[in-house]
């Protein structure tokens, strides 16, 4: 267990809906990473959020957005959803951000769009 | 673009060490060698990470060149267990973002 916790674990929705997926770092980590696993492909970075602010932007498309809250957890929005983004989403905490932190992954959430 | 390069899979019998070997050769002088293992659609699980001197821990140990152009990932006895992806990843030093790419397929045969 890696105490980065992600839910839903598992959702399916239409095409053209909006889903949240939610994400709590580990105790005391301060940066989240998104990231995105499509079927037998790599993770794709998505964003990193440090102590509430945004720090790096990777491939997201603009339909998808992301925040980090006061109390550290992160939602990651997707909207006007297509076929193409049924993935597996990761989300990552570290302490700091620099390249000693190791990154810790969450379980992630499946989503399906049908 | 992943700056790594790693042999596509490898066998390697239950109880024996496997060596998964990893070329960086255009890695900077402070960029880290990370590398993680992912067990079928599981959350990438980290497993150790160094700069220039060769680490160990309860998993692993990892011997870097003293060029630190490449890399060996060493399970020391494996198990079953082991039978994942395992992604050798060098840590950019311009977002401290993780390049991922395709990994090695491991499989460990009784």
């Amino acid at each position: 267990d890696s105490g980065v916790t992600q839910t839903p674990k598992h959702l399916i929705t239409a095409t053209g809906q909006r889903v949240t997926l939610r994400c709590s770092p580990r105790s005391g980590d301060l940066s989240v990473y998104w990231y995105q696993q499509s079927l037998d492909q790599g993770l794709q970075f998505l964003i990193q959020y440090y102590n509430g602010e945004e720090r790096a932007k990777g491939n997201i498309l603009e339909r998808f957005s992301a925040q980090q809250f006061p109390d550290l957890h992160s939602e990651l929005n997707l909207s006007s959803l297509e076929l193409g983004d049924s993935a597996l989403y990761f989300c990552a905490s570290s302490r700091e951000q620099g390249l000693r932190n190791t990154i810790y992954f969450g379980e992630g959430s499946w989503l399906t769009v049908v | 673009d992943a700056k790594t390069t790693q042999p596509t899979s490898m066998d390697c019998a239950e109880g024996r060490a496997a060596n998964l070997p990893c070329n960086h050769s255009t890695i900077s002088g402070n960029e880290y060698v990370y590398w993680y293992r992912q067990i079928h659609s599981q959350g990438p699980q980290y497993i150790i990470h160094g700069l220039k001197n060769n680490e160990t821990n309860e998993m692993a140990s990892l011997i870097i060149t003293e060029d630190r152009k490449s890399s060996t990932l060493i399970l020391p006895h494996a198990t079953l267990r082991d039978t994942a992806v395992y992604y050798c990843i060098v840590r950019i030093d311009s977002n401290y973002q993780l390049i991922w790419g395709a990994g090695t397929k491991l499989i460990i045969k009784p």
